[in-house]
């Protein structure tokens, strides 16, 4: 079946150093979401790509989507204690329903 | 937030027994959709619903069912807990099935020993 891998699995940071996190989907995804998951909380949407080779910001992040439409990658500038939490991707299969969420990728920044 | 809430929030029963989680939501979203989420696994879909009384299998459906009488609430079931169950379970709803923002339960721990 499809997979949606993210790399790295763990990533600890001191505070004010970048962040980027890697999302590759072993198929063609319609569109990718991204996802903040606080320690003990649920999920939260951050944002939604849907065009080949589209970049969004807010604030210090930034979204890109890949050409192909099969990778991802979120990148934080200048991290803070709040950006604590599992980032996840997601996205439905290019047919059909099916909604497939990445493997996260849990970051802690050290203050 | 969305009004998402599901009951129970934590829960231990034993291998064998039937369980039934709900899944409630007040933003009268068409979708909605049961994950469970697991180390190293990130979340997977359980089951989802496109509307009152139509679901389809997702990618870990084995074992679970679901039922949706009610556009406010979604049921999933264990038919019998296996210790493989235990999880956290997420529900969450949308209005627009894969192309929009998924709103989050606050999930509900189950514990199968």
């Amino acid at each position: 079946g499809q997979q949606v891998m993210q790399i790295p699995q763990y990533q600890h940071v001191q505070e004010g150093e970048d962040f980027t996190t890697y999302c590759n989907s072993s198929t063609t995804l319609s569109n990718i979401q991204w996802y903040k998951q606080r320690p003990g909380g649920h999920p939260v949407f951050l944002i939604q790509l849907v065009k080949s080779g589209e970049v969004k910001k807010q604030k210090r992040l930034t979204f890109q989507f890949g050409e192909a439409k099969k990778n991802s990658s979120l990148h934080i500038t200048a991290t803070q204690t709040t950006d604590v939490g599992t980032y996840f991707c997601a996205g439905p299969e290019n047919t059909g329903n099916q909604f497939y969420f990445g493997t996260g990728t849990s970051l802690t920044v050290i203050p | 937030d969305a009004g998402i809430t599901q009951s129970p929030r934590h829960k231990v029963t034993e291998t064998g027994t039937p369980v039934t989680l709900r899944c409630h939501q007040t933003e009268n979203h068409r979708y909605m959709y049961w994950y469970r989420q697991d180390p190293g696994h990130g979340l997977r879909l359980i089951h989802y619903s496109y509307g009152v009384k139509d679901t389809d299998k997702g990618e870990v459906s084995d074992g679970y069912s679901v039922s949706r009488s009610k556009t406010e609430d979604f049921l999933l079931t264990l038919e019998s807990a296996t210790s493989s169950q235990t999880s956290v379970y997420f529900c969450a709803s949308n209005d627009r099935d894969s192309a929009g923002e998924q709103y989050f339960g606050p999930g509900t721990r189950l514990t199968v020993t």
